[in-house]
């Protein structure tokens, strides 16, 4: 059974911080790592793919360890914004997506 | 830019009746699908669509379920003999390239069967 295990939440943090997310996978086969992020009733937005050098897009840097099998999100700066629902995404290839539950963030001033 | 439009944005039906939720995906992608989250749970991939047919399908998209592309731009979800259990949000996504890319996500269909 593929499953795809994230950081039980909410993380809450002040406005500046930096946090780190962590998400677990089952399947070593999986080959594409995405980040999404959900606010609160809507859809899933895509934040970042992940690549296996790491990748950074501004404040976000996303990191890939098939060794461990684990991806991370760090976010640096955290805006109030930042507030929301991340949610890891795990595939292998063309087969079927797997979401984690995510990982809640409230960001407070 | 490029949006996933979904309709209705809520829809109310009896158990027991057919639904059917309907999506237009962004016009120069090839790959359509369908998710569904259950209210506090995680988002659930349910089938993935490609010229003309199903080319994935997870194993809660049973025979209660069928997904249609009538013309060049809708691209439907039908829900047979609703039931309790099947009242979740259901979003439709698009992609250019297949499973495994990046995929655009639709504001959802709120679904509830009374």
């Amino acid at each position: 059974r593929k499953e795809v295990e994230q950081d039980p939440g909410p993380f809450n943090v002040p406005e500046g911080a930096t946090v780190a997310f962590n998400c677990t996978y089952s399947n070593s086969a999986s080959q594409s790592f995405f980040w999404y992020r959900q606010d609160c009733r809507k859809e899933p937005k895509l934040l970042m793919s992940v690549y296996s050098s790491g990748n950074e897009d501004g404040r976000f840097t996303a990191q890939l360890n098939r060794a461990s099998q684990y991806i991370s999100l760090l976010i640096r700066d955290s805006k109030l914004s930042d507030s929301a629902t991340y949610l890891c995404v795990v595939g292998e290839g063309s087969y079927i997506p797997t979401f984690g539950r995510g990982t809640s963030l409230i960001v407070h001033p | 830019e490029p949006e996933v439009t979904q309709t209705p944005s809520h829809q109310v039906t009896q158990m027991g009746q057919e639904v059917i939720l309907r999506c237009v995906p962004i016009s120069n992608h090839l790959y359509f699908y369908w998710y569904r989250q259950i209210l506090g749970q995680k988002v659930e991939f349910l089938v993935s669509f490609y010229n003309n047919e199903i080319s994935e399908k997870s194993e809660i998209f049973d025979d209660q379920f069928s997904v249609e592309r009538p013309d060049g731009s809708n691209f439907t979800l039908k829900i047979r003999s609703t039931k309790l259990e099947d009242s979740a949000m259901y979003f439709c996504a698009s992609s250019e390239l297949g499973l495994g890319t990046e995929a655009f996500f639709g504001q959802g269909t709120r679904l509830t069967v009374v």
